[in-house]
């Protein structure tokens, strides 16, 4: 069974300081790995994903996750913080192939002070 | 493009009442999904539907039905609610983008069960 922790429910930057959020996933086979963003009483949005190419992805608005597999790891990162990435950031994680399920993580909400 | 709505954004129900909520999505999408957003506890999957006429069940699908209608619609139904159905239901759809499949959310259906 795959499954994905995050650590830290909450984690609070200043503006212009670096973001880190991390992940941890488990998985018995190649994971695809994804985070996700969810702003205010809206839906989630796919921010960046890792489907077994570049170990360093890029996504919106700045943030970008590498993978390593020796630490089964998928942090996220931005170099420094805006006010507007105050959100909920969601970790996921799927099997290779097939059809694939989501299993997140249980979500760290990013607190951004001016 | 109105990508993925649902109905209604609000509800309250009283123990024991049913109810069905709507999903609908705009983009052509074979795969459907329904989650509930807990705090602390990240999306759950309660049902999916790979493809038009096919469901299956997810990791929380006790106390739901699913009907998938069309290839556009999802719904679920609570038949007799109960407290602990008190959450955030979100409906996804997918489509498959080179080797993974890309979720898009709805904007989320707030139930409180009293």
């Amino acid at each position: 069974a795959q499954s994905v922790t995050q650590l830290g429910s909450h984690v609070s930057v200043s503006e212009g300081a670096l973001v880190l959020l991390r992940c941890n996933y488990s998985s018995s086979v190649p994971p695809y790995l994804f985070w996700y963003v969810q702003y205010p009483n809206q839906g989630l949005q796919l921010l960046l994903k890792y489907t077994s190419a570049a170990t360093l992805v890029k996504g919106i608005n700045g943030f970008e996750a590498e993978f390593k597999k020796s630490e089964t790891s998928f942090h996220l990162t931005k170099p420094s913080a805006h006010m507007s990435d105050a959100a909920e950031y969601f970790c996921a994680v799927s099997d290779q192939g097939g059809f694939q399920k989501l299993v997140f993580g249980t979500g760290t909400r990013l607190l951004v002070s001016p | 493009n109105a990508g993925v709505t649902q109905t209604p954004k609000f509800q309250v129900l009283k123990t024991g009442q049913s109810m069905t909520l709507q999903c609908a999505q705009d983009m052509n999408h074979n795969s459907m999904y329904w989650y509930r957003q807990d705090p602390g506890m990240g999306l759950r999957l309660i049902y999916y539907s790979a493809s038009e006429g096919t469901t299956d069940k997810g990791e929380v699908p006790n106390g739901y039905n699913v009907s998938r209608l069309n290839k556009r619609e999802f719904s679920l139904r609570l038949e007799s609610a109960a407290p602990s159905q008190t959450s955030v239901y979100f409906c996804a759809s997918s489509e498959l983008r080179d080797i993974f499949y890309e979720q898009y959310f709805g904007p989320g259906t707030r139930l409180t069960v009293t």
